[in-house]
């Protein structure tokens, strides 16, 4: 029940493609979902984070469709760039247990110029 | 602003040593929250602590220990390295205790041989 299982492994997208990264949880106290990008070397940087009373949120070119009833939630990258190729991990987060994050196993996106 | 700042970079342990990590949360930042990061797959929840106490412990054993200074630092120690103990470690702070507006630091790499 703690798990979030993620989809695609991997991607690869041409530049001004759409990019889209799947996740999928089974815990419905989750109440805090946020994406998180990581390139080599660095550590994960927050980029966009949906709560459940929501079912779409967007910040530039990056969108999280959120689904309730099937407990799954995505990210799109519109007009995808090579400064976009990472790794990207979902997570969640349950309020009574807020102090950690359950993330997924990653998604490593490539950008072709 | 000084991001979350880990130290060593990089280090190399032999089997059945001990080793100290260190971490200097965000200035103001109150919560410190160690992850580790196996090669290929997301960050696992280690520990969390806020005001020097320890808010929450994951699925690791207790050669695993963790604590706070009244600076809000932290040091992550490992005793008797196994080779499944290499992985990057990873370090957030945040205002609050929780999981909400993490800011990770660049990790530390610790190669077990």
């Amino acid at each position: 029940q703690q798990q979030v299982k993620q989809s695609p492994q991997s991607l690869i997208v041409q530049k001004g493609g759409i990019s889209i990264i799947n996740c999928a949880y089974e815990n419905t106290a989750f109440d805090y979902f946020p994406w998180y990008q990581q390139f080599p070397g660095k550590g994960p940087a927050l980029l966009i984070a949906i709560r459940p009373d929501v079912s779409e949120k967007k910040e530039g070119r990056f969108t999280i469709s959120f689904n309730k009833s099937a407990k799954q939630f995505s990210l799109h990258i519109m007009d995808s760039q090579p400064g976009d190729s990472a790794t990207y991990f979902c997570a969640a987060s349950r309020e009574d247990s807020s102090y950690k994050l359950i993330f997924g196993s990653g998604t490593r996106l490539l950008v072709r110029p | 602003d000084a991001g979350v700042t880990q130290s060593p970079t990089h280090l190399i342990k032999t089997r059945g040593q001990q080793v100290t990590l260190r971490c200097s949360p965000i200035s103001g930042h109150k919560s410190v929250s160690w992850y580790q990061q196996v090669l290929g797959q997301g960050p696992q929840f280690i520990f969390q602590y806020y005001e020097k106490e320890e808010r929450g412990r994951g699925n690791f054993p207790d050669r695993f220990s963790a604590r706070q200074f009244p600076n809000y630092s932290s040091e992550l120690n490992v005793n008797a390295l196994l080779l499944g103990d290499s992985a990057l470690y990873l370090c957030a702070s945040s205002l609050w205790t929780g999981s909400y507006g993490y800011t990770f630091g660049s990790g530390t790499r610790l190669t077990v041989v």
